[in-house]
């Protein structure tokens, strides 16, 4: 069982490089979520896509992109990395739009350093 | 707006002792769910419970209990007969029932002393 697959796992960018953070999961899930993780705040959404073909900004969306490219996968994209975006990412999946009772699952996380 | 606080950043407790991690939050919708999720240093987060808002009966998992009061907002975690494996970041969190998003609190650190 994959469940939530996130890649890569650890990343360095200089500051004004952009990359793309990959998340798929195999549960036929509809929902999906990207986080980010910082010392003392928790988790923080930066985006999310209810189900395929939407996508919606969560709390802290400024600087990234997303991409519900099906119903499997959901990318996040930084197109100028900054100093400041520099987290540990997590993606995220559930069962139905709105969640419901059903809780989410998480990927194992990226950890992105931003010089 | 909702919201989600956890006042207790980090928290002790010896190994077979009794821990009770707090949770409050805010919103002035009556259907909801909330959970607890638990982040050992592997990052991983793992669901520990939920708890469905229009359920009064508390929610139980093996050692992990909640005492849910919904007219107080409060959602706490209670760990019996503690065990280092327990060690680890727990994470409170919320969703309204026709909502899309999770709402997370702070954490609190647990250290669980042998």
């Amino acid at each position: 069982n994959a469940g939530v697959t996130q890649t890569p796992k650890f990343q360095v960018l200089k500051t004004g490089q952009s990359m793309t953070l990959q998340c798929a999961q195999d549960m036929n899930h509809n929902s999906m979520y990207w986080y980010r993780q910082d010392p003392g705040m928790g988790l923080r959404l930066i985006y999310y896509s209810a189900s395929e073909g939407t996508t919606d900004k969560g709390e802290v969306p400024n600087g990234y992109n997303v991409s519900r490219l099906n119903k499997r996968e959901f990318s996040l994209r930084l197109e100028s990395a900054a100093p400041s975006q520099t987290s540990v990412y997590f993606c995220a999946s559930s069962e139905f739009p709105g969640g419901g009772n059903q809780p989410q699952h998480f990927g194992d996380g990226t950890r992105l350093s931003i010089l | 707006a909702q919201t989600v606080t956890q006042s207790q950043p980090e928290m002790s407790v010896q190994e077979a002792e009794t821990v009770t991690l707090s949770c409050t939050y805010d919103t002035s919708e009556n259907n909801y769910y909330l959970f607890w999720y638990k982040q050992p240093p592997s990052r991983q987060m793992i669901l520990v419970i939920r708890q469905e808002a229009y359920k009064q009966q508390n929610a139980t998992e093996n050692r992990f209990s909640v005492n849910f009061q919904k007219a107080a907002k409060s959602f706490s975690l209670k760990i019996s007969d503690s065990q280092l494996g327990d060690t680890a970041m727990y994470f409170c969190a919320f969703i309204l029932r026709t909502g899309n998003q999770f709402y997370f609190g702070t954490g609190t650190s647990l250290t669980v002393i042998p």
